[in-house]
């Protein structure tokens, strides 16, 4: 079955510390990848996204992400993390191969950043 | 204001009681899902409906009835429900399952109590 991973479940940071959220999915055909943030009671919204091309992708507030796609993963990164970023993050895949759009969330990171 | 909105936001209810959840997308979108989200789990979708038809049914106990009666409304009847119902249910929209990568945007979410 498909699936999707995010290796950490809570994450910790102090302002001004470097983020990297790890993502790896299981399928072997096209995907297009995306990653959702969940800031402290508000409704879930898109961070980024990858479809084709560049395999770097730039979304809002200075995060990007890297699809390898060697390695099945798609990490989301950011240099230096604010007091703000503190959220939940999700990894989401939806496999392009059906006819539906069925997006696969993996469990979540939590990131708190310390001031 | 967000795009999808979602009533109540809030509800706690008996196992032997019926209600029901509204969804209502104000950006005209054609496609709705209905997703479940529990404590550390994956988001999980239970429903799609394209164009007021449903395309999915992601083996959704029947104590779950949805209903799309325009492309702007979806509902999700409850019935009978066990208390490993109790959940945040998240309702979302997007242009078309049928575009590859639609984007889908996300209502805050109904928070659920079976007792």
């Amino acid at each position: 079955a498909q699936s999707v991973s995010q290796h950490n479940h809570h994450v910790i940071l102090s302002e001004a510390a470097s983020l990297e959220l790890g993502c790896n999915y299981s399928y072997g055909g096209t995907v297009n990848l995306f990653w959702y943030v969940q800031y402290p009671g508000q409704h879930l919204q898109l961070l980024l996204k990858y479809f084709s091309g560049d395999p770097l992708v730039k979304g809002i507030k200075g995060f990007e992400a890297e699809f390898i796609k060697s390695k099945f993963s798609f990490n989301l990164r950011k240099p230096s993390v604010q007091w703000s970023d503190t959220a939940e993050y999700f990894c989401a895949v939806i496999p392009v191969s059906g006819a539906t759009n069925k997006l696969i969330f993996g469990t979540g990171t939590l990131l708190a950043v310390q001031p | 204001e967000t795009g999808v909105t979602q009533t109540p936001r809030h509800l706690v209810m008996g196992m032997t009681n019926k209600k029901s959840l509204k969804c209502e997308q104000h950006l005209g979108h054609n496609a709705m899902y209905w997703y479940k989200q529990s404590a550390k789990k994956p988001l999980e979708l239970m429903f799609v409906y394209n164009f007021k038809e449903q395309t999915e049914n992601n083996s959704v106990p029947s104590r779950f009835s949805p209903e799309c009666p325009n492309s702007s409304h979806l509902f999700l009847h409850l019935h009978t429900l066990q208390p490993e119902d109790s959940a945040l249910y998240l309702c979302a929209s997007s242009q078309d399952l049928r575009l590859a990568g639609d984007e889908q945007y996300f209502g805050p979410g109904t928070r659920l109590t079976v007792t």
